[in-house]
């Protein structure tokens, strides 16, 4: 496979249910992110890891919770979500987080949808 | 901190026709300016990456423009394609931590 893959396409799930967003990279790259994408919102930067180091956490809330085991992997935990959790979830990869490291590569994303 | 705005918020035209999609940024101390295109209900694919040390960047029938000094970007789309129907998004990188703001899009309409 190339490129940012990411699994499940689609979720459902109840507000006390756990689960778990998954995104894989297949290019080679050291940076990895979760941006979160509201109906009507810009894009909303969740999580930053550089070289498998969380570099970035943007005031998200604790019932999200990343994990970075290499820097091919990157996963979302899910625990006690509300419905205004919704949204669609995309991780993205880049070479790196410095200046000409180059730029993004998004996955498909995850639609969440939590009852 | 860094803003980027995009307009049109929607157009819609006519096949063939030559476009201009604009995306502008209050914070010209960038390192990249990259175009993306969204399905709906999908994730975004990269049309154009330019570097800050660039003018423009070309891909077929798309042309996207940066000035850094005015704080714009532009992406030019020749001969429009019902196919062009998207979003596109613009997202300007900066140095802390790789993190891009992005612009909230221009959905573009291409009528057959």
């Amino acid at each position: 496979e190339t490129g940012v893959t990411q699994t499940p396409r689609h979720l459902v799930m109840g507000m006390t249910n756990k689960k778990s967003l998954k995104c894989e990279q297949h290019l080679g790259h050291n940076a990895m992110y979760w941006y979160k994408q509201s109906a009507k919102k810009p894009l909303e930067l969740m999580f930053v890891y550089s070289l498998e180091e969380r570099v970035e956490n943007n005031s998200v809330p604790s019932r999200f919770s990343p994990e970075c085991p290499n820097s091919s992997h990157l996963f979302l935990h899910l625990h006690t979500l509300q419905p205004e959790d919704s949204a669609l979830y995309l991780c993205a990869s880049s070479p790196g987080i410095t200046q000409g490291a180059g730029g993004y590569t998004f996955g498909s994303g995850t639609r969440l949808t939590v009852v | 901190k860094q803003e980027v705005t995009q307009i049109p918020a929607a157009l819609s035209v006519p096949e063939g026709e030559n476009l201009v999609l604009n995306c502008s940024f209050t914070d010209s101390a960038i390192y990249n300016l990259q175009w993306f295109r969204q399905d709906p209900g999908k994730g975004l694919t990269s049309l154009l990456l330019i570097q800050s040390s660039q003018r423009e960047q070309t891909s077929g029938r798309l042309n996207a423009s940066l000035d850094k000094s005015s704080g714009r970007s532009t992406l030019y789309i020749a001969a429009s394609q019902p196919g062009d129907s998207a979003t596109y998004l613009c997202a300007a990188g900066t140095t802390n931590a790789g993190k891009s703001t992005f612009g909230d899009g221009t959905t573009l309409t291409v009528k057959p």
